[in-house]
């Protein structure tokens, strides 16, 4: 069975500072894997994803995300946070194609808070 | 450009009211999705359709229905409502998943209902 973990509920990050935010996953065969983003009273935003290529993602607002298939992981990260980033984010994996249909799992969110 | 839009945007009830959710996407989006976000739960999923006239469950689809009679609506409708079913409510489309394809899933602002 498919499913994500985001072991952190909360990071907290001076702003400039690099950030990271981790996922890890479990799912049979290639994974696919995004990043979401949900501001206050808000639905959630596509950051990015890993389908296939490069394991060093790049997404909106200069979010990147590594894929390592070896530790099962899609940590996101950004060199230096800024307090507009503060938001909970959501980590995403779908099954590759395999005949029937796999659904888009999400993890349980972390909150990111980014301090001045 | 209005994706996916959803009503109400809020929403009070009593106990053992009825109420419909409106989905509404502009996509041509062949899948549609009713999720239910609660405070460390993440998003789980309650139904999905994968076309017109089609519907499956989803994580947790008890005291739920929903009807896809057009292909750009997806409605969800509580019967009986209960406490347990205060939640923000989000609809999300996506195309068919194919090689190449985007994978990904577009949201709706959501619906904020409160059980009393």
């Amino acid at each position: 069975a498919q499913s994500v973990a985001q072991p952190e509920d909360q990071v907290n990050v001076a702003e400039g500072n690099p950030l990271t935010v981790k996922c890890t996953y479990s799912v049979s065969g290639n994974p696919y894997l995004f990043w979401y983003v949900q501001y206050p009273n808000r639905g959630l935003q596509f950051l990015l994803k890993y389908i296939t290529g490069d394991n060093l993602v790049k997404g909106s607002y200069g979010f990147e995300a590594e894929f390592n298939k070896s530790q099962t992981s899609f940590h996101l990260k950004k060199p230096s946070a800024l307090v507009s980033d503060s938001a909970l984010y959501f980590c995403a994996v779908r099954g590759a194609l395999s005949g029937g249909y796999n659904k888009l799992i999400f993890g349980a969110g972390t909150r990111l808070a980014v301090h001045p | 450009n209005a994706g996916v839009t959803q009503t109400p945007k809020f929403r009070v009830l009593k106990t053992g009211q009825s109420m419909t959710l409106l989905c509404a996407q502009d996509m041509n989006h062949e899948y549609m999705y009713w999720y239910r976000q609660d405070p460390g739960m993440g998003l789980r999923l309650i139904h999905y359709s994968v076309g017109e006239g089609t519907t499956a469950k989803g994580e947790v689809p008890d005291g739920y229905n929903v009807s896809r009679l057009k292909k750009q609506n997806f409605l969800l409708g509580l019967e009986s409502a209960a406490p347990s079913q205060t939640s923000v409510y989000f609809c999300a489309s996506s195309t068919r998943p194919s090689p190449g394809g985007n994978y990904g899933y577009t949201f709706g602002s959501g619906t904020r209902l409160t059980v009393v």
